[in-house]
């Protein structure tokens, strides 16, 4: 089975910096999505950025970009420019491309608390 | 507003109890996925249905079950309530079912058991 670890639990970034969130999973597979998910105090989930284990090319998405080490089966999220908006609870998500389930595996998340 | 409609928004209810959680999903989504959000399990799946059918199970108890209806509302039964079952209950829904499927969650139906 597949596991997804996030170890840091909180983070705290001041405005407009930069902040890395950490996640690692372990698989078997060679094919598979990588997600970060953010859910704010609304309780929502938000889907950040996905990562494509396939393409070398790491995602971005505007002030939201990841490094992907899949050889170290590393997958870290890293916010420029961090805002207020961005203070929330971050789930980083695992998912299997073969299957038939496609359920998502999460981590424990990492709350980042935005300081202005 | 992910167009994922989960009701009721709260729930709070005894032990022993049964309740019924319910799922809308975006127009034309075919495939409904059910997590739970607990303080000491983190996030779980518990179940996924696709165009009616049940494709997968996760870490579902057998007090719980789903069901995914003709016009593609879910619904999950949870029974014989336990003090543990407290917990934030996810809708998801996608087109298809596919692994790179964008999903689009619900708000989440929280449910307190005393």
């Amino acid at each position: 089975a597949q596991t997804v670890t996030q170890s840091q639990p909180e983070m705290s970034v001041q405005e407009a910096e930069t902040v890395t969130l950490s996640c690692t999973y372990d698989t078997s597979e060679s094919d598979y999505y990588l997600f970060w998910y953010k859910q704010p105090p609304s309780r929502q989930m938000i889907l950040v950025i996905r990562q494509e284990a396939y393409k070398q090319q790491n995602a971005t998405e505007n002030r939201f970009s990841v490094n992907f080490q899949k050889a170290a089966k590393s997958f870290s999220l890293k916010i420029s420019d961090s805002q207020l908006g961005d203070a929330a609870m971050y789930f980083c998500a695992y998912r299997s491309a073969m299957n038939a389930g496609n359920m998502l595996t999460f981590g424990g998340g990492t709350r980042l608390m935005v300081k202005p | 507003d992910s167009g994922v409609t989960q009701t009721p928004k709260h729930l709070i209810t005894a032990t022993g109890q049964r309740v019924t959680l319910r799922c809308s999903p975006r127009s034309g989504d075919l495939s409904v996925y059910w997590y739970q959000q607990s303080l000491d399990q983190g996030l779980q799946f518990l179940i996924h249905y696709y165009n009616g059918e049940e494709r997968a199970k996760g870490n579902i108890l057998e007090r719980f079950s789903a069901q995914q209806f003709p016009d593609l509302h879910s619904e999950l039964n949870l029974s014989s309530l336990e003090l543990g079952d407290s917990a934030l209950y996810f809708c998801a829904s996608s087109v298809v079912a596919g692994p790179n499927e964008k999903l689009f969650f619900g708000s989440g139906t929280q449910l307190s058991v005393l």
